[in-house]
């Protein structure tokens, strides 16, 4: 399969624990995106990586939510102290430089107890 | 800026029927513009794209939509609903991948079409 993955699929936490969430795009693609997906809404913009370079994050990223995507490759989202508004699908996209199509991974389903 | 609004949450047709589901935009440089399809607890799957070449786009599915400058609009269609298109649709917006946007997707709300017998 040569997709972007994502793992876990789901993820059942309780407030105030920390969770991480891994995204593997497709192996060529340099641009990552990390978009937030609430029931009933289209996704929402998070941060973006442009090959090891965290070059955008958005405001709803707060101070809780850290991204990494060490050596160009995988990335990972932190969520610390998870609060009941975090609970969400979690989407992850990639894409090639100069093309402008992002292809998504299944997401994460957080929810937070 | 840039945003979607797509119209109507929900969309029921019967199998057969023509499927239109309505975006318009706004964007203050000439968009590129996407359908996305997403089914229950899946990742989104590219239907079709706009980057500024024909005005009428072919997509997978049988999907096309057609880019309206004039009307600020990008409505999908299809001739001939299936059962298996039943599922919520997303149009999206970004624009010029260079200088602060970097190709970030702005999302319309969704419309989940349904498909009658």
């Amino acid at each position: 399969d040569t997709g972007v993955s994502q793992d876990p699929r789901h993820k059942i936490t309780k407030r105030g624990q920390n969770v991480t969430f891994r995204c593997d795009p497709i192996s060529e693609h340099n641009r990552l995106y990390w978009y937030r997906q609430t029931l009933g809404q289209g996704p929402e913009f998070l941060t973006y990586f442009q090959n090891e370079a965290q070059l955008e994050k958005s405001r709803l990223l707060s101070n809780r939510f850290s991204a990494e995507r060490p050596k160009g490759s995988f990335s990972t989202l932190e969520i610390q102290r998870t609060e009941q508004g975090d609970s969400a699908m979690y989407l992850c996209a990639s894409s090639v430089r100069g093309l402008r199509e992002q292809f998504f991974g299944p997401g994460t389903r957080l929810t937070v107890l | 800026a840039q945003s979607v609004t797509q119209l109507g949450s929900h969309v029921s047709v019967s199998e057969g029927a023509l499927v239109l589901l309505r975006c318009n935009y706004s964007s203050s440089v000439p968009p590129y513009l996407f359908w996305y399809v997403q089914y229950p607890n899946q990742g989104l799957q590219l239907l079709l794209k706009y980057t500024s070449a024909a005005t009428l786009v072919k997509g997978i599915n049988g999907f096309e939509a057609e880019f309206k400058k004039s009307e600020t609009s990008f409505h999908l269609t299809k001739p001939s609903a299936h059962m298996s298109d039943a599922a919520e649709y997303f149009c999206a917006v970004t624009h010029n991948a260079g200088g602060t946007s970097y190709g970030k997707l702005t999302f319309g709300q969704g419309t989940i079409l349904t498909v009658h017998p």
